[in-house]
């Protein structure tokens, strides 16, 4: 069966500093990738996807960057944290069929002090 | 825009039937999707509906009119754990993308 691991869990950074969260999936191969954010009482936001290694697609514009650098790796990333990047950070997966569903990792809860 | 729209909160009483609507903005619609989300996890994924009908599994029910633009998740003979937000989500530009409502805060009570 597939799993997703997202770490960490948790993360207090100061503003200015850089961010790396990762995501990696296991048991499928070739999925799609996705990073949303939840702000409080909000809706998930898509941030990135991405439907192979190096393809990365932004749905917004923003302080925030998106790799992919092996099949099943997804990484969140940011040179300088703003004080508006704090949120609940989501990684997910899906199949690369049409209409299959995402599923996703358990979160980063990000706090930039 | 893309906008969708379902109720805040909602309350409702153990062993009862909840209905939480969803409507949404009906171009380039591509499939209507229901999670679950206790607070502070993940989403999981409930349901999915691309024609129009009732998709039912077991205590969740989801029906889906695409000429309306709406949808709505049945819960019935609810539980306590079942306390959760419940988010609608449409499917738009392909790759599975999905543009979510803010949630339905569910709760309920003994």
């Amino acid at each position: 069966s597939q799993t997703i691991h997202q770490w960490p869990a948790t993360l207090v950074q100061p503003v200015g500093s850089p961010l790396s969260l990762e995501c990696t999936v296991e048991g499928t191969s070739n999925p799609n990738l996705y990073w949303y954010r939840q702000a409080a009482g909000r809706g998930l936001q898509l941030l990135f996807y991405s439907v192979g290694i190096g393809q990365i697609s932004s749905e917004v514009p923003q302080n925030l960057s998106a790799s992919r650098p092996q099949d099943r790796q997804f990484i969140l990333s940011s040179k300088k944290l703003l004080l508006s990047d704090s949120g609940f950070y989501l990684c997910a997966w899906s199949k690369g069929q049409d209409n299959s569903p995402l599923h996703f990792g358990n979160g980063t809860r990000l706090t930039v002090t | 825009g893309q906008n969708i729209d379902q109720p805040t909160e909602m309350t409702a009483t153990e062993g009862a039937i909840v209905q939480i609507n969803c409507t949404y903005q009906t171009s380039g619609f591509n499939g209507l999707f229901w999670y679950q989300q206790h607070a502070g996890e993940a989403p999981t994924f409930l349901s999915y509906n691309v024609l129009d009908g009732l998709e039912e599994k077991g205590r969740f029910s989801s029906f889906l009119s695409r000429s309306k633009g709406y949808s709505y998740l049945l819960l019935k003979e609810l539980q306590m754990k079942d306390s959760a937000s419940y988010l609608c989500a449409r499917g738009s530009g392909g790759y599975n993308k999905l543009i979510f409502g803010a949630g339905t805060r569910l709760a309920v009570h003994p």
